[in-house]
């Protein structure tokens, strides 16, 4: 079964700090997986996914197959990253999109 | 543009009502889902359709029924509307190749 967790509903941090956003996993073959965000007022949108290997808007994400882990990255918060982030999951035979819980981000100046 | 649209926007209801949230795209993707945003819970999957002629529970179906009228149409009934379906549903479009879901701006329900 796929199953996606995100173990922090609310994480916290001050402008310029180092920012990690934790996603993890649970699926049987090779997975996609997928960063949302939904910034306040906005559509959910797709920030990045795992097999692009990009950065985008100074976030990235690797995905750990050993530690079943995809965990979203940022070394230095902006306030404007302040938004709901979700982590997806599709299986290897291109199905549906499984969503985590989410996570609330709060950049503080 | 190329869009994802439903109506209705916000909708408050009544115990035992039937109700319909619509969707449309001008994508032309194939694919079609309903998502519902509760607050802690993210995003659950309801159904979701990969052509006109295919329609798949999700991960919360109970309690809810689905239309594909064409490609660019999919449709969420609620037959008899309860408190805990009080929620913001999402529908979104996708491609096969990427993955990349497009979501429509969301329908907030109300039930009382």
């Amino acid at each position: 079964a796929q199953r996606v967790t995100q173990p922090e509903k609310l994480l916290s941090v001050f402008k310029g700090a180092p920012v990690e956003l934790k996603c993890n996993y649970s699926y049987s073959g090779s997975p996609e997986l997928f960063w949302y965000v939904q910034y306040s007022r906005q559509r959910l949108q797709l920030l990045l996914r795992h097999i692009s290997r990009e950065s985008i808007k100074g976030f990235t994400a690797d995905l750990n197959k050993g530690e079943t882990s995809f965990h979203l990255k940022k070394p230095f918060a902006q306030e404007e990253d302040s938004a709901m982030y979700y982590c997806a999951l599709r299986g290897n035979q291109g199905g549906k999109l499984i969503f985590g819980q989410g996570t609330e981000l709060s950049v503080k100046p | 543009d190329a869009d994802v649209t439903q109506t209705p926007r916000n909708r408050i209801t009544k115990t035992g009502k039937r109700i319909m949230l619509e969707c449309s795209q001008t994508k032309g993707h194939d694919r079609m889902y309903w998502y519902r945003q509760d607050p802690g819970l993210g995003l659950q999957l309801i159904y979701y359709s990969f052509d006109v002629k295919d329609i798949n529970k999700g991960e919360i179906s109970d309690g809810y029924s689905v239309s594909r009228q064409a490609q660019a149409k999919f449709s969420l009934s609620l037959e008899s509307a309860i408190p805990n379906q009080t929620a913001l549903y999402f529908c979104a479009t996708s491609d096969y190749y990427t993955g990349e879901l497009f979501f429509g701006e969301g329908s907030r329900l109300t039930v009382l």
